[in-house]
C-alpha cells in the first residue's frame, strides 16, 4: 500500500469517448503530479498542483484536462485522444519537494 | 533544457557480479532520486541525495551523488535476481518549482 490510489486500473477507449482517471492520496501531502510512462520513452512529465492550485502544464495537449477539487484528489479528464495517447498514466504525490509516491498507475490504450 | 541521462539502457549481469549504472543531468541541482520499477508495477523510492558526496545504502545498492560533475551513480554489489528491475534517476529542478525530471531508465536482468 504506497497511501496513492489510482482507478482504473486499465481503460481502453475509443477515440470519440470521453473518460477520467481518478487519483487519491492518503499520505497528507500538499503536491500532486500527473506523468505519463511510454514504451522507450523517460517518465513525462505532464502537470502540477501545490495545495490544489496548478503550478506546471508541461505543453500537455488540450485533449488532457486536469481537476484538482483539494489536495488529496486529482482527475485527468481524456476525450478526443489519439492512439498515441496509450500509455502508463501514472499519479504521484509529495509532501513540498520531498520524494515522489507513485500510484500503481492506468494503463490506458486508445483505439 | 534539462537532460537527465542513464547508462547502460539495458543490463544484463550475473548473479555475484558488481556492476554500476550511470546517470548525468545537464543543469545545476543539488537533489537526485533513484526509484525502482518492477515490471507492471509503479515506482519505489530507493533513495534520496540531498547534498554534493551523498552516499546512501541499502543492502547491495549504493548510491553516490557528485553535483560538480553533475553525476550520480548506482553500484550494485554481488547481484542476486530479485534486483532484477527497470531503475530511474531523476532530478529535482530546485526547491519550490515541484519539477523532477526523470532519466531514461536503466533495465537489470540479473540472471540466476
Amino acid at each position: 500500500e504506497t497511501g496513492v490510489t489510482q482507478t482504473p486500473r486499465h481503460l481502453v477507449m475509443g477515440m470519440t469517448n470521453k473518460k477520467s482517471l481518478k487519483c487519491e492520496q492518503h499520505l497528507g501531502h500538499n503536491a500532486m503530479y500527473w506523468y505519463k510512462q511510454s514504451a522507450k520513452k523517460p517518465l513525462e512529465l505532464m502537470f502540477v498542483y501545490n495545495f490544489k492550485e496548478q503550478t506546471e502544464n508541461n505543453s500537455v495537449p488540450s485533449r488532457f484536462s486536469p481537476e484538482c477539487p483539494n489536495s488529496s484528489h486529482l482527475f485527468l479528464h481524456l476525450h478526443t485522444l489519439q492512439p498515441e495517447d496509450s500509455a502508463l498514466y501514472l499519479c504521484a504525490s509529495s509532501r513540498y519537494t520531498e520524494k515522489l509516491f507513485f500510484g500503481s498507475g492506468t494503463q490506458l490504450s486508445v483505439l | 533544457e534539462l537532460k537527465v541521462e542513464q547508462n547502460p539502457l539495458f543490463l544484463s549481469m550475473q548473479e555475484g557480479k558488481n556492476y554500476t549504472i550511470y546517470c548525468n543531468y545537464s543543469t545545476t541541482s543539488d537533489r537526485l532520486y533513484w526509484y525502482r520499477q518492477d515490471p507492471g508495477k509503479s515506482l519505489e523510492s530507493l533513495f534520496v541525495l540531498l547534498s554534493n558526496g551523498a552516499v546512501k545504502q541499502e543492502g547491495r545498492l549504493m548510491a553516490s551523488l557528485d553535483t560538480k560533475a553533475r553525476l550520480s551513480t548506482l553500484h550494485i554489489t554481488a547481484a542476486v535476481h530479485d534486483l532484477s528491475a527497470t531503475y530511474f534517476c531523476a532530478v529535482d529542478l530546485g526547491t519550490g518549482t515541484y519539477k523532477y525530471i526523470f532519466g531514461t531508465g536503466t533495465r537489470l536482468k540479473v540472471l540466476a
